[in-house]
């Protein structure tokens, strides 16, 4: 069984700092890593994803990957309250058919 | 934007019945899948569908469950007897492409929560 692990949070953050989010995996195999969002009771939204080791920008986020330690990160520039979510760590499976997802760490981001 | 089309919302079924659970994928997208959420719990992969076949499956997907795309815009999930532990959220997603190795992730539904009474 693959195992994606996160802190479950809940990790708050003034509004307008920066929101660090961290995701490690157990599988050397796995090639892509996707963070998703997910509020109360809805269902996960692409944020982005990575498969090369270095940092991946796209607006106020910036995902990290370092596969040598099996480490992925989200980081959320200028934080707001919209922000407020779960967010979830998805790594592919062997097949790449499949993600396995993290529990997920509880953001929130106080006026 | 294109969406992902869950019915019902919410299901309350009895102990031992059977539920069929009704997804709309994305109109050009060719493969399609299903996870659930137990509540509290991690998003857990059950089933993978293209070109009318199962492509993978997980140990949670038992004989209990199957797969059907029984037109050219529905794909269902059913659950032929259900259990207690059946409760959770179960969200139906599509992908335009076949391997989430590429990049490629999933649009998701936005769920059905299944309450098993």
């Amino acid at each position: 069984q693959k195992e994606v692990e996160q802190n479950s949070g809940p990790l708050s953050v003034p509004e307008g700092a920066i929101a660090s989010l961290n995701c490690t995996y157990s599988d050397r195999g796995s090639q892509s890593f996707f963070w998703y969002r997910q509020y109360s009771g809805k269902s996960p939204e692409l944020i982005m994803f990575i498969y090369s080791n270095g940092d991946k920008e796209d607006g106020r986020f910036t995902a990290q990957l370092n596969k040598a330690s099996q480490y992925v990160s989200l980081l959320i520039r200028d934080s707001q309250p919209s922000d407020s979510a779960t967010y979830l760590c998805a790594v592919d499976g062997n097949t790449g058919n499949q993600f396995y997802f993290g529990t997920g760490t509880s953001l929130t981001v106080i006026p | 934007e294109p969406e992902v089309t869950q019915t019902p919302s919410h299901q309350v079924t009895q102990m031992g019945q059977e539920v069929i659970l009704r997804c709309v994928p994305i109109s050009n997208h060719l493969y399609f899948y299903w996870y659930r959420q137990i509540l509290g719990q991690k998003v857990e992969f059950l089933v993978s569908f293209y070109n009318n076949e199962i492509s993978e499956k997980s140990e949670i997907f038992d004989d209990q469950f199957s797969v059907e795309r029984p037109d050219g815009s529905n794909f269902t999930l059913k659950i032929r007897s259900t259990k207690l532990e059946d409760s959770a959220m179960y969200f139906c997603a599509s992908s335009g492409q076949g391997s989430v190795s590429l990049g490629y992730g999933y649009t998701f539904g936005s769920g059905t929560r299944l309450t098993v009474v």
